[in-house]
């Protein structure tokens, strides 16, 4: 089944402590994105890739990383959470040639203390 | 500059109204526009899309390049449409998705 998978779904942390949200596909696609989703703000594109070793600044990208070592996997990292970080996370991709669809995952609720 | 409104964050329509969510575009060639629904605590998938012309879930949105509007259209709401609706678009320049910031659709009994 194809699919964009995230983990953890849920995650409560301090602030500081380091964290890693991962994100996966299965359909090969090239363009692989992260967003944030906080009431009123709507989604808000925190880093972007569009090839494996290709990553670039979203709308957000303050307070995070990405890598995309693999085509499969796009994490996201959180060197030093703050509170305000606390949201909704997606993880998406789709392919790259084309106009097409972009595939959700199911979201990581993380709360930031 | 590329951008996605939808000019209202919340919608309430009674069961059986027509439904119209409000969708305008800027982009300087020829966009693909989508809507995207998202179900409470799911995760947002794709309603339709202008190319493929579809009518799903009794939604349709026709692409106005003149008034620069992608607004999606159902003639009888159900409680079942109630939902967060985001106006998408993607270029022909570049890869990215701009979304708009959604609209809550809330279906009155």
């Amino acid at each position: 089944e194809a699919q964009v998978t995230q983990n953890p779904r849920y995650l409560i942390t301090v602030t500081g402590k380091k964290l890693t949200v991962t994100c996966s596909q299965n359909m090969n696609h090239e363009y692989m994105s992260w967003y944030r989703q906080d009431p009123g703000l709507g989604l808000r594109q925190i880093y972007y890739s569009m090839n494996v070793e290709v990553t670039d600044k979203g709308d957000v990208p303050e307070g995070y990383k990405v890598s995309r070592k693999e085509k499969r996997n796009f994490p996201l990292i959180l060197e030093s959470p703050s509170p305000n970080q606390t949201s909704l996370y997606f993880c998406a991709s789709r392919p790259r040639t084309g106009f097409g669809e972009q595939y959700f995952g199911p979201g990581t609720r993380l709360t930031v203390t | 500059a590329q951008r996605v409104t939808q000019p209202e964050k919340l919608l309430s329509v009674f069961k059986g109204a027509p439904v119209e969510l409000k969708c305008n575009y800027s982009y300087s060639g020829s966009p693909e526009l989508f809507w995207y629904v998202q179900y409470s605590r799911q995760r947002l998938q794709l309603l339709l899309r202008h190319i493929s012309r579809e009518s799903i879930k009794g939604f349709t949105a026709d692409l106005n390049k003149g008034e620069t509007s992608f607004h999606l259209k159902k003639p009888f709401a159900q409680e079942e449409d109630s939902a967060m609706y985001y106006c998408a678009l993607s270029g022909n320049r570049d890869d990215k998705i701009i979304f708009g910031k959604g609209t809550r659709l809330h279906i009155l009994p």
